[in-house]
């Protein structure tokens, strides 16, 4: 089975730009979590999505963040415009239902200049 | 603040020894505990969960020891292979929220 894939895995963009990051979870997974990983923060929880709807965007650090999941095998997070202190891992996560295991796609390493 | 406390930060052992991560919650709510793995460039992966109604679980190398009274819980390789040096993370999960540790990078020396 195909895991949660994520696009892409590497980003490089200048400061002030759009980046949007896409995720597909794995099928049938009905709960979606965007994570950021950063050395400073660890692993932190950015917005939780159920059945498509979002549920729990409180860590969202700002107003430039934002989510959307169209469809349950689709999932984008955008920033704009972007700044240097967004670089860090971005990943996506699923599960089957809200209390089983996530399962992580291998990121996007984002990097603004 | 953290809300699950990780130790060591790093640890090397040589093969066969037993590395043995430490993690520690204050949060009585929490009702499941993954440990994740993950190697540079990937994604954490799950590698064994417990629930706090059970004391021990074991999968291949793997072994989680859980004690509920004492908010304590750690993760122990057995008979430890270089395939096995990678950052681990332990975790705590309370309705959707996963809390994470801030992860041990375990080196496996040959």
């Amino acid at each position: 089975d195909a895991g949660v894939i994520q696009s892409p895995r590497h980003e490089v963009t200048e400061m002030g730009q759009e980046v949007t990051l896409r995720c597909k979870p794995i099928s049938g997974h009905n709960s979606l979590f965007w994570y950021r990983q950063t050395m400073m923060r660890g692993l932190e929880l950015l917005i939780y999505f159920n059945n498509n709807v979002p549920i729990d965007d409180s860590g969202m650090p700002e107003d430039r963040f934002s989510a959307k999941m169209p469809n349950a095998s689709f999932s984008t997070l955008k920033i704009q415009p972007s700044e240097p202190r967004d670089s860090a891992v971005y990943f996506c996560a699923s599960s089957l239902r809200v209390d089983q295991p996530q399962h992580f796609g291998d990121g996007t390493r984002l990097s603004i200049l | 603040q953290q809300q699950v406390k990780q130790s060591p930060q790093s640890l090397i052992v040589q093969k066969g020894g037993i590395p043995i991560i430490n993690c520690a919650y204050e949060n009585t709510a929490f009702d499941y505990f993954p440990w994740y793995q993950q190697f540079p460039g990937k994604g954490p992966a799950l590698l064994i969960a417990i629930r706090p109604d059970v004391s021990e679980k074991k999968e291949g190398r793997f072994t989680i020891s859980f004690n509920k009274s004492a908010k304590q819980f750690s993760l122990h390789i057995m008979d430890s292979q270089p395939g096995d040096s990678a950052t681990y993370f332990c975790a705590a999960l309370r309705d959707y929220k996963l809390s994470f540790g801030a992860g041990t990078t375990v080196t496996v020396r040959a």
